[in-house]
């Protein structure tokens, strides 16, 4: 048990489709994150949430949309997606406001866009 | 930007013998955490060993130690008497005070494959 439960582990969709990700923590933290790892690559910071307001957005193309209705619970919702947007889904929760805090993962998403 | 880079993608080693993952990286801050994370094949990743820029002292885990040298920006992580279950993907990682909240900066990552 990690603390950070993500749903599904796999994924495989259309680009035509329309699929969410779920992310749940439960650290009591106030920060979440999503990350984006693909092959060759380093982990990619996509979006960031603190207190249930989303705080940083990497440039992620608009066919991604996060959601974060409580401190517990962080959505991603995919829309029309590409091929090259195949990858795991990490998402990962902090405590913030207290100094130096951790970062918890979850298992991630493995996503295939076919 | 920070910037964290690892120039080894791939490292060998035998069982019990000792390794040495490299890392260096950029920043204009004086004020920073490192860390390495290890992602093995379940793709969790865990927490293996932090360091505060503040502090000269090198943080030590159990088998796993670091060699932190902040004028050079360098941060190495060792992990000495290497056992089968440390096969994985080791991560150095960056948050700086100028980071949202405390979102990560990661290198590409080092395989390692610990040989019986």
């Amino acid at each position: 048990e990690t603390g950070v439960t993500q749903t599904p582990r796999h994924l495989v969709m259309g680009m035509t489709n329309k699929k969410s990700l779920k992310c749940e923590q439960h650290l009591g933290h106030n920060a979440m994150y999503w990350y984006k790892q693909s092959a060759k690559k380093p982990l990619e910071l996509m979006f960031v949430y603190n207190f249930k307001e989303q705080t940083e957005n990497n440039s992620v193309p608009s066919r991604f949309s996060p959601e974060c209705p409580n401190s517990s619970h962080l959505f991603l919702h995919l829309h029309t997606l590409q091929p090259e947007d195949s990858a795991l889904y990490l998402c990962a929760s902090s405590q913030e406001g207290q100094g130096f805090s951790e970062a918890f993962f979850g298992q991630g998403t493995r996503l295939t866009v076919v | 930007a920070q910037t964290v880079t690892q120039s080894q993608p791939e490292m060998s080693v035998q069982e019990a013998e000792t390794v040495t993952l490299s890392c260096t990286y950029d920043t204009s801050e004086n004020n920073y955490y490192l860390f390495w994370y290890k992602q093995p094949p379940s793709r969790q990743m865990i927490l293996v060993i932090r360091q505060e820029a503040y502090k000269q002292q090198n943080a030590t885990e159990n088998r796993f130690s670091v060699n932190f040298q902040k004028a050079a920006k360098s941060f190495s992580l060792k992990i000495s008497d290497s056992q089968l279950g440390d096969t994985a993907m080791y991560f150095c990682a960056f948050m700086g005070n100028s980071n949202s909240g405390y979102a990560l900066n990661f290198g590409k990552g080092t395989s390692l494959l610990v040989t019986p």
